[in-house]
C-alpha cells in the first residue's frame, strides 16, 4: 500500500506570493491533517479535513486555507506569503482523524 | 488548549544504553502515539496505545499508556546509532468527531554516541 505522498518536496517563494501544496493520503483514509513544523514552535496543527469538510482548525490566520477532494486528496494554500511562513509542512492521513496518523515526507517551503 | 509535555528537549546516551522518555498532560487522552522523525523527513509512527495500562513493544521499543490516562512513556533498549532523531508523543482527546485531533509534544532530540 502506498504511503502518504506530498508534492512538491521543496519550494522557494518570494514574500507576497501564494503557494499550493498537495497531499495524497493512504488509500482508504478519509482524514487528512496538515501541520506546520518550525524549529522554534514544533509541530503545529493547521487543519483537518474529513470527507471533503474541514472538521478541525488550528490557530492560524486566514491566509492559510485548505480543501479536500472527493478522492480524499487534499491541498493547502498559503496566500500573501511572509518570511515567517518558512517551514516544513506535513500532511498526515488516518481513518478517522484521532487514531494512528501516517505522515508524508513533507514540503520544505522557503520564503525569501 | 490541550498540551503534552516532553522533557528534556535533548538527551545524550552511549550506544548500547537504554533510554526512557516521558510524555505528560494535565488532561486525559484516549490514544497515545509515539513517532520518530529523522532530519528532513516526516515523523514515522512507532507505537500506538489505546487502553490505559497497555504495554506494547515494537522490537527494541516499548511504550506504556499510563493508568491515569495523563501520561505515557517510551523505552528504547540497547540503543544503536540509527536511533538518533526526534521522538514525539501525540495524544487524542476523548471526544470523537468534531473534536477528534491529535496533539503533539514538542519532541525530544536523541543523540547516541558510538
Amino acid at each position: 500500500k502506498a504511503g502518504v505522498t506530498q508534492t512538491p518536496r521543496y519550494l522557494i517563494k518570494t514574500r507576497g506570493q501564494q503557494v499550493t501544496l498537495s497531499c495524497s493520503p493512504i488509500s482508504g483514509h478519509r482524514s487528512v491533517s496538515w501541520y506546520q513544523q518550525t524549529p522554534g514552535q514544533g509541530l503545529q496543527f493547521l487543519f483537518e479535513y474529513f470527507s471533503e469538510t474541514q472538521r478541525n482548525k488550528g490557530n492560524f490566520p486566514g491566509r492559510f486555507s485548505g480543501r479536500q477532494f472527493s478522492n480524499s486528496r487534499s491541498e493547502m494554500n498559503v496566500s500573501t506569503l511572509e518570511l515567517g511562513d518558512s517551514a516544513l509542512y506535513l500532511c498526515a492521513s488516518s481513518n478517522q482523524g484521532d487514531t494512528e496518523a501516517f505522515f508524508g515526507q513533507g514540503t520544505r517551503l522557503t520564503v525569501v | 488548549g490541550q498540551q503534552l509535555n516532553q522533557s528534556p528537549q535533548s538527551m545524550f546516551i552511549q550506544e548500547g544504553e537504554d533510554v526512557s522518555m516521558n510524555c505528560t498532560s494535565s488532561s486525559i487522552f484516549n490514544t497515545w502515539l509515539w513517532y520518530k522523525q529523522d532530519p528532513g523527513e516526516g515523523p514515522v509512527l512507532l507505537i500506538a496505545l489505546y487502553k490505559a495500562g497497555e504495554l506494547t513493544s515494537n522490537g527494541r521499543l516499548t511504550a506504556q499508556f499510563g493508568i491515569t490516562r495523563k501520561d505515557s512513556f517510551l523505552n528504547i533498549s540497547a540503543s544503536i546509532p540509527s536511533d538518533v532523531g526526534i521522538y514525539f508523543c501525540a495524544g487524542s482527546y476523548p471526544d470523537t468527531g468534531a473534536n477528534s485531533k491529535l496533539t503533539f509534544g514538542k519532541g525530544i532530540t536523541l543523540s547516541v554516541r558510538p
